[in-house]
Parts: structure tokens; C-alpha cells; sequence
């Protein structure tokens, strides 16, 4: 168990709608990263918070945002789903911002757009 | 640009060394290595840094040659819980800084 949680585990819905995946850090950690890990696209890189911040960008949509809260935690809000949105999105946390820092992930969210 | 590992799949016996590389087309300031099991979260195994620093986990060893900006991994006496998809995620740092681009994985399978 890294520490780092994410809800939902799983979440099914239609073409066009909008879901909110949420990401908890481990304790103590600022940063947090979003990816997304398809079959045909492996393990992207999607997006980088800290400290309330956006550090950086990654090849995220458009349809796409993502907020970090005051608590820390952070959500990534996918709108507008398509087919190919389906797809496993995982939370990474690290204690800083720097590239030398381990980034722990959480478990993640399997989305399966209908 | 996204790095290449190779081989794309190994299968060895328990007790067989192995080794996974990975190459990029650009300079890096970073390499980490993530093992992957199915269904699973990546775990972090270690992170090379420009210069020679090290972290990770005392059973594993790693290179970094920062003039052919390669990174291989090097995974000895294997044991069944070494099995997954191994990957890379490469920083080369710059404009870049803060995203790792992670290579397209390799597959490790040991067998008893």
C-alpha cells in the first residue's frame, strides 16, 4: 500500500458525460501527478500539481482539468467522454516538485466509457 | 519522444539474471524504473539522476549513461515475485522538467 488513495476504483458511464476522479496524497506529500494507461498509449503522463499549484502539462485534453485543493487532495475532472477515453487513471504523489523525488502511485481508476 | 526498452519480453527460470534497457533520443536529467503487476499500481524501484546519484531498493542495480542516454536495469537471481512489466519514465529536464515519458514497457515472466 503506497499511502496515495483513489476513488472511485471503478465507474462506468455513456459517451458525452462528465466524471470526477479523486486523488488523496500519502501524508506530507505535495505534489501530486495524474497519468493515464491505455493499451494503445501505454503510461502518460497527464498532469502535475503542487502545492496547490500547476507545475506541469502534459499531453492532456482539452476536455480534461484537474484542481489541487487546499487539503491537498486533487481531482481530474474528464468531460465529454469518448469511446477512447476509456482507460486506467492513476494518482501519483511525491514530497516535492523535483524529478528527483519518488513518486509513489495510488492504486487507480478504470474507467469504461459505454 | 517517448523512450524505447528492450526487449519488449523476457522469460527466465528462477535463479536467472536479466537485463532491461532503455533508450532515448534526447538528453536526460532522470531515468526511473517502475515494475508493474497486472491489474496493479507501478511501484517504484529507483531513480538515476544526471551526475550519478542513486535511490532504491538495495536489491536492485541500475546504470545511467548519461553520453548515450541509456539506462539498463539489472535484475539478478530473479524470483517469481520479479515477474511484471517493467518501465522506464525518462525527465530530460529543461522545458521539460516535471514529466516523466515512460517507455512502452518490457514484459518479465519467471517461472519456477
Amino acid at each position: 500500500d503506497s499511502g496515495v488513495t483513489q476513488t472511485p476504483k471503478h465507474l462506468i458511464t455513456a459517451t458525452g458525460q462528465r466524471v470526477t476522479l479523486r486523488c488523496s496524497p500519502r501524508s506530507g506529500d505535495l505534489s501530486v501527478y495524474w497519468y493515464q494507461q491505455s493499451l494503445d498509449q501505454g503510461l502518460q503522463f497527464l498532469i502535475q500539481y503542487y502545492n496547490g499549484e500547476e507545475r506541469a502539462k502534459g499531453n492532456i485534453l482539452e476536455r480534461f482539468s484537474a484542481q489541487q485543493f487546499p487539503d491537498l487532495h486533487s481531482e481530474l475532472n474528464l468531460s465529454s467522454l469518448e469511446l477512447g477515453d476509456s482507460a486506467l487513471y492513476f494518482c501519483a504523489s511525491s514530497v516535492a516538485w523535483g524529478m528527483t523525488d519518488t513518486q509513489y502511485f495510488g492504486p487507480g481508476t478504470r474507467l469504461t466509457v459505454l | 519522444q517517448q523512450p524505447v526498452q528492450s526487449p519488449q519480453a523476457v522469460i527466465l527460470r528462477e535463479g536467472e539474471d536479466a537485463v532491461i534497457n532503455c533508450s532515448s533520443s534526447k538528453a536526460l536529467y532522470s531515468v526511473h524504473w517502475y515494475r508493474q503487476k497486472h491489474g496493479e499500481a507501478p511501484v517504484f524501484l529507483m531513480i538515476l539522476l544526471k551526475g550519478g546519484e542513486q535511490k532504491g531498493h538495495e536489491k536492485i542495480s541500475a546504470s545511467f549513461n548519461e553520453k548515450k542516454q541509456q539506462s539498463s536495469l539489472y535484475l539478478t537471481a530473479s524470483q517469481l515475485s520479479y515477474s511484471g512489466t517493467y518501465f522506464c519514465g525518462t525527465d530530460a529536464g529543461g522545458t521539460s522538467y516535471g514529466k516523466l515519458t515512460f517507455g512502452q514497457g518490457t514484459i518479465l515472466t519467471v517461472h519456477p
